[in-house]
């Protein structure tokens, strides 16, 4: 079975530019979750989508959104770049909220 | 609010040591709990879970952890660490219809 997918793996966006990152999940996993990590921060949670739907939000500005689309491969939208917006941004899939999560390998965004 | 703590934020052991990992949980009810590796620039792999019944888990790589649920503790063991267990280590909980709640990590450095 496939893993998680993340596209594109590396990134580099000037600030006040957005980005679009994408993940598709393991065959048959309904729920994706998106984290951002960094340094100083450790892995923070940005949202989590199941069937379409956002089920929840982790506390980042309106600027981060995302979408879930019916084959469950979700997207993630950061608008007006910034500085402290570099990070690396992990996907996971899981069959359902509290179980495990598989992640992807990462895209790694850096804001100049 | 469920919380998931390491103590530790940089262990080093030498090769051929033994390694104990902490983790402590806060949760209204028992969570899931996982443990979760990450080497430097990559996505998280899954080590091992514990859902329910026996409290000693094993899990890939010689891993093993103990869930106590008198001390809230999770921690993760291995008899003799090899130079390519260093990396980052995270415990996690999660619960059904709630989302994953991960520690800050835990460095992992190995003396040759």
């Amino acid at each position: 079975k496939a893993g998680v997918t993340q596209t594109p793996r590396y990134l580099i966006k000037t600030r006040g530019q957005q980005v679009t990152l994408s993940c598709s999940p393991i065959s048959g996993h309904r729920s994706v979750s998106w984290y951002q990590q960094t340094p100083g921060q450790g892995l923070q949670f940005l949202f989590e989508y199941f069937s379409e739907t956002q089920r929840n939000k982790g506390n980042f500005p309106g600027r981060f959104s995302g979408r879930q689309f019916s084959n469950s491969r979700s997207e993630m939208n950061v608008s007006t770049l910034e500085l402290g917006d570099s990070a690396l941004y992990l996907c996971a899939s899981s069959i359902g909220q509290g179980n495990e999560q598989f992640f992807g390998p990462g895209t790694r965004l850096t804001v100049l | 609010a469920q919380s998931v703590t390491q103590p530790d934020i940089h262990i080093t052991v030498s090769e051929g040591a033994s390694l104990e990992l902490r983790c402590n949980y806060s949760y209204g009810a028992t969570p899931y709990l996982f443990w979760y590796v990450q080497s430097p620039g990559q996505g998280l792999q899954l080590l091992l879970k514990y859902f329910s019944g026996d409290t000693l888990v094993q899990g890939i790589k010689g891993f093993e952890a103990e869930f106590k649920r008198s001390q809230s503790s999770f921690n993760l063991r291995k008899p003799s660490v090899h130079w390519s267990d260093a990396a980052e280590y995270f415990c996690a909980g999660g619960n059904y219809g709630q989302n994953f709640v991960f520690g800050p990590g835990t460095r992992l450095s190995v003396l040759p």
